[in-house]
């Protein structure tokens, strides 16, 4: 089992650019999460999927967009990147809801919006 | 004031001394989580516990649910401990959500 999977590892983008940050995992877990940890911060919660075909906002979710047409895939969108998404995103999954189950962490993806 | 705190902040210790890292938390959860995150960024699961204690290797997590409290302990620690550790809980009321304190870098000098 290769895990959770991410790529890009590192990113520079342009302000004003798009990008996908993509996220794969070969579990078979039902629940997957993205996160964004800024220097110094806790992890914060972007967006997370209980299932293909269902997502919902975490806290933060302003600028970003997801979706989850297969159980293995969770892509997040960046519209319209701004300096204040400059951070390092996790990706993570779980098989059952978090109070119930351990979280399995991707390697993470630097972005930098310049 | 953040609903997971997390002390000390940073820590620094000498290679075999004993190590508490503490998380209190101020709403009712579901489970408590304990991570590491490595000098270059992977973020693993050390333990998920709801009640008790557990122990693995020379780490150990209690939890008291009255009190909100959770302690991470590190026996013999080691300079391959150093890492940030982080504090996580599943609120009762959020589901599928957890909440991260900020974390506490270890540094274990050899």
């Amino acid at each position: 089992n290769a895990g959770v999977t991410q790529t890009p590892k590192f990113r520079i983008l342009k302000i004003g650019q798009s990008m996908t940050l993509q996220c794969t995992q070969d579990m078979n877990h039902n629940y997957m999460y993205w996160y964004r940890q800024d220097p110094g911060m806790g992890l914060k919660l972007i967006y997370y999927s209980v299932g293909a075909g269902i997502t919902d906002k975490g806290e933060v979710p302003n600028g970003y967009n997801v979706s989850r047409s297969t159980t293995e895939d969770f892509p997040l969108r960046l519209e319209l990147a701004a300096p204040s998404q400059t951070s390092v995103y996790f990706c993570a999954s779980s098989y059952r809801r978090l109070g119930a189950d351990t979280q399995y962490f991707g390697p993470g993806t630097r972005l930098t919006v310049l | 004031k953040n609903e997971v705190e997390q002390s000390p902040q940073n820590l620094t210790a000498q290679e075999g001394e004993f190590i508490t890292i503490n998380c209190s938390y101020s709403v009712g959860i579901s489970a408590l989580h304990w991570l590491q995150q490595h000098p270059g960024g992977g973020i693993v699961s050390l333990f998920m516990l709801s009640s008790g204690k557990k122990k693995h290797g020379r780490l150990i997590a209690t939890i008291n649910i009255q009190e909100k409290h959770s302690s991470l302990h590190i026996t013999a620690s080691h300079p391959r401990d150093s890492a940030v550790y982080i504090c996580a809980v599943g609120e009762e009321t959020s589901g599928s959500r957890l909440t991260f304190g900020e974390g506490t870098q270890l540094t274990v000098n050899p």
